[in-house]
């Protein structure tokens, strides 16, 4: 059964620094990846997806994130953060074969802290 | 409508009693899903219907838990005796077919039940 470790639960940065938020997935099978972002009190909206072809995803808001299958990660970065990028990052794993619903499995969260 | 929407957003039940979250996904997805979020435990998958297919309850945490979907459009979430472990935000989404092909999954804004 898949699934997903974000290894960490809180990572402080300061404004216009880089960050590099971790994410490693379990699957028997090709996995497609997604990180979705949920600023406070909001809903979860998807950042960017992995699903087939270039390795380097690029996503909204200046976010990218590099699958890596012999590693089994997903990392998301950005170059360069703002005070508004302050929220709640999931990485989540689908897999998909005949006779699996390839659910959306979801890790732990991890929580961006952007200081002035 | 334009997105997923769910009711009630708010919800003060006592121990013991039944709740009924609803949720309207987006027209035309054939996939629903319901997530439980509670501090610090991230999105456990509850439950995922797609179309007419049998639904995967492999996530629904005990028999007090169940879900319908009516018409293969609105669904309702049925807390039976309610316990102060349910307190959580419960997060509806759905897509147009299923995450394992890559489809996006748009979330609600969460139903937030506290059990007192």
């Amino acid at each position: 059964a898949q699934s997903v470790t974000q290894l960490d639960s809180q990572v402080p940065v300061f404004e216009e620094a880089p960050v590099e938020l971790r994410c490693n997935y379990s699957s028997s099978v090709s996995v497609y990846l997604f990180w979705y972002v949920q600023y406070p009190n909001q809903g979860l909206q998807l950042l960017l997806k992995y699903l087939s072809g270039s390795t380097l995803v690029k996503g909204i808001n200046g976010f990218e994130a590099e699958f890596n299958k012999s590693q089994t990660s997903f990392h998301l970065r950005k170059p360069s953060v703002h005070i508004s990028d302050t929220a709640e990052y999931f990485c989540a794993v689908s897999d998909w074969f005949p006779g699996n619903t390839g659910k959306l499995i979801f890790g732990q969260g991890t929580t961006l802290q952007v200081k002035p | 409508g334009a997105g997923v929407s769910q009711s009630p957003s708010n919800k003060v039940t006592e121990k013991g009693k039944d709740v009924e979250l609803r949720c309207d996904p987006i027209s035309g997805h054939t996939a629903l899903y319901w997530y439980r979020q509670s501090l610090g435990q991230g999105l456990e998958f509850l439950i995922y219907f797609q179309g007419n297919s049998a639904p995967d309850k492999s996530g629904l945490p005990s028999d007090r838990f169940s879900a319908e979907r009516t018409g293969g459009s609105v669904s309702t979430l049925t807390i039976q005796r309610t316990q102060q472990e349910d307190s959580a935000v419960y997060l509806c989404a759905s897509s147009l077919g299923s995450p394992g092909r890559g489809n996006t999954i748009y979330f609600g804004e969460g139903s937030w039940l506290t059990v007192v």
